[in-house]
């Protein structure tokens, strides 16, 4: 299985700051025939499922806010949240979709400082 | 904008099966992938399988030999079926919706991959517990 690990598992940051989450894959996600990465990222709030924030490790899903921005390539990948606001307190998990079974992040929760 | 709903018991015995139904709406099942992913206590994300709108499956190698995942797409269920839980199985358990892309083979063939998971029930918590 892939193993995808992310840091820091939690992150306190002020209002208006930016926010930074790593995400580490044991292999690469990068398929050459189509220069894609196979990654995503969720936001979880708490007590709410996750949703859907990134795809193709850089692809804004429709309706998420463009301070949130994905980066990186092949093992290695970001998470930047540009200036934080209060309601992106959550958990936020990288998923990977390069092969079965397919597999998330720990997590790394974010707080507000 | 789809929508989709878990339901079933929320808890069950150990050594029994645990079964879970997910509704969908607003929306067709045809060309998604429907899959399970868990959560437990304090724990990430893990995937269990999917079922396309064809009725093929995939499931976790680590739970493959306890999970039955089916579809019914004249009623828009799918459902879990997941035998001999412990208390390991204690978890909540979410259904989501893939979406895939089209990939041509050698043949012109449009075969379906498997992607992120675009829409998720709220969850049901089930407990593994005589």
């Amino acid at each position: 299985d892939i193993v995808m690990t992310q840091s820091p598992d939690s992150l306190a940051v002020s209002l208006g700051e930016r926010a930074t989450i790593n995400c580490k894959s044991s292999q690469n996600l990068l398929y050459t025939s189509n220069n894609k990465n196979y990654l995503a990222w969720y936001q979880q709030k708490p007590g709410q499922p996750p949703t859907l924030l990134i795809y193709w490790a850089s692809t804004r899903e429709s309706g998420v806010p463009d301070r949130f921005s994905g980066s990186g390539s092949g093992t290695d990948f970001t998470l930047t949240i540009s200036s934080l606001q209060a309601e992106d307190v959550a958990v936020y998990s990288c998923q990977q979709y390069y092969t079965s079974p397919y597999t998330f992040g720990q997590g790394t929760k974010l707080e507000i400082k | 904008q789809v929508q989709l709903q878990e339901s079933g018991p929320g808890l069950v015995k150990p050594s029994e099966t645990l079964s879970l139904s997910c509704s969908v709406s607003s929306g067709s099942m045809n060309d998604y992938y429907w899959s399970w992913i868990r959560q437990s206590p304090g724990q990430g994300l893990e995937w269990i399988g999917y079922i396309y709108y064809t009725g093929s499956t995939k499931y976790n190698p680590s739970l493959k030999s306890r999970v039955t995942i089916s579809i019914d797409t004249s009623t828009n269920q799918f459902s879990l079926r997941m035998t001999s839980v412990t208390a390991a199985d204690t978890a909540v358990y979410y259904c989501a919706r893939g979406d895939p892309t089209y990939y041509s083979n050698s043949s012109g063939r449009q075969i379906p991959w498997h992607n992120w998971l675009d829409s998720w029930g709220h969850g049901a918590l089930v407990t593994v517990s005589s």
